[in-house]
Parts: structure tokens; sequence; C-alpha cells
């Protein structure tokens, strides 16, 4: 099956503890991204990735780090500075990360703090 | 800022009804549209897109319809059934986007009336 796979689905977090979450994809796309989505509310971009060992701030990336060492692999940790980590957790991909493009979605990972 | 929002949280539709969704959008720049269904504890899945040189474009029971000048899109779903109860997001970018990134509305919850 081609796709986007995430894991854990679910996630437990320790106050002041790191979390990293995975997404994997064999779409062979070049971008992926992370968002966040709250409550009754719409997705909103951490991070993203374009090309292999390059990635850049989303609109909320204050207390989140990404790597991307391979094209299929775009982890995602949740620091302890993330005061409010408690959300859904959506990892996406597109093609090139052109103008124009479909985003693809996984199929989450809720994160919530014990 | 830019956003893009939607009239109604919820729809309540008898099933074989059209339903319709609006989504009203404030970044005049924007030339790509995308409509999104979120099932509970589920991604988004891809419906349909439109781009700005068109006003309309049909699938497989939608129709997307794209007023630019008043920044405002619809979601329109033929002979409704219960699968299509979901929350709906509309979300939009522009070509000079970096990294073609997406803003998100706030999402319409669609239930079916048996």
């Amino acid at each position: 099956d081609g796709g986007i796979t995430q894991s854990p689905k679910y996630l437990f977090r320790k106050e002041g503890q790191n979390v990293t979450l995975s997404c994997e994809q064999n779409l062979n796309h070049d971008a992926m991204y992370w968002y966040r989505q709250d409550p009754g509310q719409g997705l909103r971009l951490i991070y993203y990735s374009q090309i292999v060992n390059d990635f850049q701030k989303g609109d909320i990336a204050e207390g989140y780090s990404v790597s991307r060492e391979k094209k299929e692999s775009f982890p995602l940790t949740v620091t302890s500075a993330q005061k409010n980590p408690t959300a859904f957790y959506l990892c996406a991909s597109s093609s090139q990360g052109a103008a124009q493009e479909t985003q693809y979605f996984g199929p989450g990972t809720r994160l919530l703090v014990l | 800022g830019e956003s893009v929002g939607l009239h109604l949280p919820t729809l309540s539709v008898q099933e074989g009804d059209n339903s319709i969704i609006n989504c009203a959008y404030s970044n005049s720049a924007s030339d790509y549209f995308i409509w999104y269904k979120q099932e509970s504890g589920k991604g988004p899945q891809f419906i349909i897109d439109i781009r700005s040189n068109m006003d309309k474009r049909q699938g497989q029971r939608v129709t997307v319809l794209l007023n630019k000048t008043v920044k405002h899109l619809s979601l329109q779903i033929a002979a409704t059934q219960p699968g299509d109860s979901a929350v709906y997001f509309c979300a939009e970018t522009a070509i000079k986007a970096a990294g073609n990134k997406l803003t998100f509305g706030g999402g319409t919850r669609v239930l079916v009336k048996p």
C-alpha cells in the first residue's frame, strides 16, 4: 500500500519530557509537513520540508523541532518548551512542495499530557 | 492577518438531500483551493480542488464553486449519504506562498439524518 503512516496513534507525555512523533511516506514525495489540530479547529502549520536536509518553520514552530535526514521520514519532536502540547498532530506530504500541489495526510497522532 | 473561514459550524441534512458548505477567504492572492473531509479521529481526506482560473469543478457527487469577486468558495454534495457525515475544511494557498503553505478554515460539521 502506498501512503503516509504515523505512529503511534496515541502518545502520552509527562511534564518536562520530550516526545517524538513518527511520519513515514512511500509516495516518493519531496515535501512533507507537520500540522497541529486543536479540538473543533482547523489545522495550523508547525514545520515543513521541501527537500532532504532542509526544513522551514511554519506558523507555530515554537516548542517543536524536526529533522529530515531521509526523503521518506520527517519526525517531529515536541519539546518540554511546548507548554500546551495536547492536540492532534497530522503529517502530510506533496510531490514537490510547489504551488498548487495537493497535500495528502496521514492518520494522525493524538498527544496527551499526563 | 489573512484567513480562511466558514459561515456555518454545523450543517444538518436529511439523507438524500443535497448539502452546501460555504467558505469565505480574505487573501485576494489565493489561487488554489482544496476541500478536505475529516472523519472523527482520522486525517483529512482530499475531496476536490479548484484553481482560480475556474469557476466550477465537478467530481463524483461533489461540485466546488469559486466566486473570486466576493472571495467565496462552496462545496455541494449531491444526494447526501450517511457516510458523508464528517467535518469539512476548505484550504487555500497562493502560487507565491513559500513551500506550498496551506491556510485552513475552521471546519463545518455535516450531520446526515436518516
